[in-house]
């Protein structure tokens, strides 16, 4: 089956450490995102990666660093400096077909700070 | 900057009836904009795409218009059913960019 997964479902961490999202994908898609979401409010852009070993900031990048050395995997690590962490985070992907373009979102991790 | 507003109060109808969602953005005309679904605890599942050039598009009970002029997308489902209970977000790509912008959606309840 063709998707996007992360992992885990639920993460805690404790305040001062640093975190890491999965988030892998066999679309075969150039682009993949990071989003947070928090309670009733929409998704906002952390990073985003149209191609392999490069990505560009987001919205709300600080706090946080990703990478992308595989097309396939796009992780993403939440660090201390981030001041406010627990969130609902969302990885997606999307094909470079203009016009026509979608997105397709992981199941979500859930990070809870303790 | 652009901005996409959605009705952040809950919609409720009857089942049956047509639920109609409103998107509308500012500052931008986007080349398309989408829609998308999302249950509690889950992530996001595209529904529908319509162009800059398409006053109207459907698929099943589900119909969104794109009104370019006023900046505006309404999203219908017809026959709603209580299984079609959910948010549901409207997305833009900012131009040339690949970057979407997503509203903060509208949670619907379909009341049996």
């Amino acid at each position: 089956d063709g998707g996007i997964t992360q992992s885990p479902k639920y993460l805690f961490r404790k305040e001062g450490q640093n975190v890491t999202l999965s988030c892998e994908q066999n679309l075969n898609h150039d682009a993949m995102y990071w989003y947070r979401q928090d309670p009733g409010q929409g998704l906002r852009l952390i990073y985003y990666s149209q191609i392999v070993n490069d990505f560009q900031k987001g919205d709300i990048a600080e706090g946080y660093s990703v990478s992308r050395e595989k097309k396939e995997s796009f992780p993403l690590t939440v660090t201390s400096a981030q001041k406010n962490p627990t969130a609902f985070y969302l990885c997606a992907s999307s094909s470079f077909e203009r016009n026509t373009d979608t997105q397709y979102f992981g199941p979500g991790t859930r990070l809870t700070v303790l | 900057s652009q901005k996409i507003e959605q009705n952040s109060e809950a919609l409720n109808i009857q089942e049956g009836k047509t639920a109609t969602l409103t998107c509308n953005y500012t500052n931008y005309s986007p080349a398309y904009l989408q829609w998308y679904r999302q249950d509690p605890g889950r992530g996001p599942v595209f529904l529908l795409l319509i162009r800059e050039n398409e006053k109207e598009k459907r698929k099943e009970r589900l119909k969104v218009t794109f009104d370019t002029t006023l900046k505006q997308s309404l999203f219908h489902i017809t026959a709603s059913q209580p299984a079609d209970s959910a948010t549901y977000l409207c997305a833009l790509e900012t131009s040339g960019t690949y970057k979407y912008i997503f509203g903060t959606g509208t949670r619907l309840k379909v009341l049996a």
